[in-house]
């Protein structure tokens, strides 16, 4: 069975440009999670979805974030402006109710 | 406040020797999920095992045990006769509020040979 695909595996933009990072989570599953990684921080959650309807957002950074999920099998994660401080790995999650996060192979951004 | 502690950030082994990464949690919730995954070098998130407050029992998984305890709010993880292959960050988290996780800051295993 294939597990969560995020895109792209890396993504190396300037400051100021959008960036858009993409999840395709597992079949089935109805939750959707959007994780930051770095070294100072750890593992941060951004938002969470539930059947496709943004649960908690309270970890989004700033006004620069926003996070969609239009269908069950899709998701974006957008980034306008992109910001050095933004550069980090984005991980996107997904899990059935009671169960275990599976994690994508994340995406590395770089924000010149 | 939910919390979850490892205090090792860095573990060096040489192979074949046993090892424990310690993960002390923090919660005021009686039903909680406890989870250690695995970050190797490539970077990709694997999960590793699932405890419910409920359940005590260690478990063991080939080389892999782990060690429940709610009296000292820990889940100990214990590698046995290492492998180069387990050099990686692991990672310990608290599952709480029935969607919130969190993660421990992690501990890095260095295995030579």
């Amino acid at each position: 069975d294939a597990g969560v695909i995020q895109s792209p595996r890396h993504e190396v933009t300037e400051m100021g440009q959008e960036v858009t990072l993409r999840c395709k989570p597992i079949s089935g599953h109805d939750y959707l999670f959007w994780y930051r990684q770095t070294m100072m921080r750890g593992l941060e959650l951004l938002i969470y979805f539930n059947n496709n309807v943004p649960i908690d957002d309270s970890g989004m950074p700033e006004d620069r974030f926003s996070a969609k999920m239009p269908n069950a099998s899709f998701s974006t994660l957008k980034i306008q402006p992109s910001e050095p401080r933004d550069s980090a790995v984005y991980f996107c999650a997904s899990r059935l109710a009671a169960g275990e996060l599976f994690f994508g192979e994340g995406s590395r951004l770089t924000v010149l | 406040a939910q919390k979850v502690t490892q205090a090792q950030t860095e573990i060096s082994v040489v192979e074949k020797e046993d090892v424990t990464l310690d993960c002390v949690y923090e919660t005021r919730d009686t039903t909680y999920y406890l989870f250690w995954y695995k970050q190797p070098p490539s970077g990709e998130l694997v999960f590793l095992i699932r405890r419910n407050s409920f359940d005590e029992q260690n478990e063991i998984s080939g080389r892999y045990s782990w060690n429940f305890q709610k009296s000292t709010s820990s889940f100990n993880f214990t590698i046995t006769a290492s492998q180069v292959v387990d050099s990686a960050v692991y990672f310990c988290a608290l599952l709480y509020n029935f969607n919130k996780f969190y993660f421990g800051s992690g501990t890095k295993l260095n295995v030579k040979p």
